[in-house]
């Protein structure tokens, strides 16, 4: 099972930013964040991934709250290119396995 | 970046034939890859992880005889699906770790996946 809980679906306006949430509350003190995003009949594409700071890359920012238990993916200015399926996944079995949870489908809205 | 290339992006065949999809990390080295099948309007289920010069390890509930992975190389990862039926038609979709840890963590790479109708 995933060890991730997300939002089924999610609508943000284009050209707003997108806070994604995700709990993860039974994290361990050495396992990663990381997030994936698929649009539809693709593979997943790799977003950005964190441990306990913020990170922040060219497509996203990752929020970590300090007790590592959530954390949000925000896209600062959504396109209608980012509506997808949005995944958030802790791995398992010491970080080996990428267990997929349903994700969050967004949607972006003109 | 790191890529990992999938062929064929799509397949059918007829029931009874064997169909093999074949997975390739392009500028890197994967001892690991991993072997997921998506159903529509579901998530992706791991079916497997490949390693190479090794036998693969399976998830349960997945038959290892109707599924035969091969990781021969370093690059190379196929993933036959033996006596296809039309339940197997899906979107098979593979990852690879590249190795390189970003930051000390094991980022995955997908293919763009196979998508795979048995009539």
């Amino acid at each position: 099972d995933a060890k991730t809980t997300q939002p089924t679906s999610m609508d943000c306006a284009e050209g707003r930013a997108a806070n994604l949430p995700c709990n993860h509350s039974t994290i361990s003190g050495n396992e990663y964040v990381y997030w994936y995003r698929q649009i539809h009949s693709q593979g997943p594409q790799y977003i950005i991934h964190g441990l306990k700071n913020n990170e922040t890359n060219e497509m996203a920012s990752l929020i970590i709250t300090e007790d590592r238990k959530s954390s949000t993916l925000i896209l600062p200015h959504a396109t209608l290119r980012d509506t997808a399926v949005y995944y958030c996944i802790v791995p398992d079995n010491y970080g080996q396995n990428f267990v997929f949870g349903p994700g969050t489908r967004l949607s972006v809205l003109p | 970046g790191a890529v990992v290339s999938q062929h064929p992006s799509r397949v059918i065949c007829k029931s009874g034939t064997s169909v093999k999809i074949e997975c390739r990390s392009l500028d890197f080295q994967a001892t690991t890859m991993f072997w997921y099948r998506q159903f529509p309007k579901q998530s992706l289920m791991l079916m497997a992880t490949s390693n190479e010069g090794s036998k693969a390890t399976y998830e349960q509930g997945v038959e290892k005889d109707k599924f035969l992975i091969n990781h021969a190389s370093l690059t190379l990862s196929t993933l036959t699906v033996t006596s296809a039926h039309p339940e197997d038609s899906s979107f098979y979709i593979c990852s690879a770790r590249d190795g390189g840890f970003r930051s000390g963590a094991n980022v995955l790479t997908f293919g763009a996946g196979s998508r795979l109708t048995v009539l």
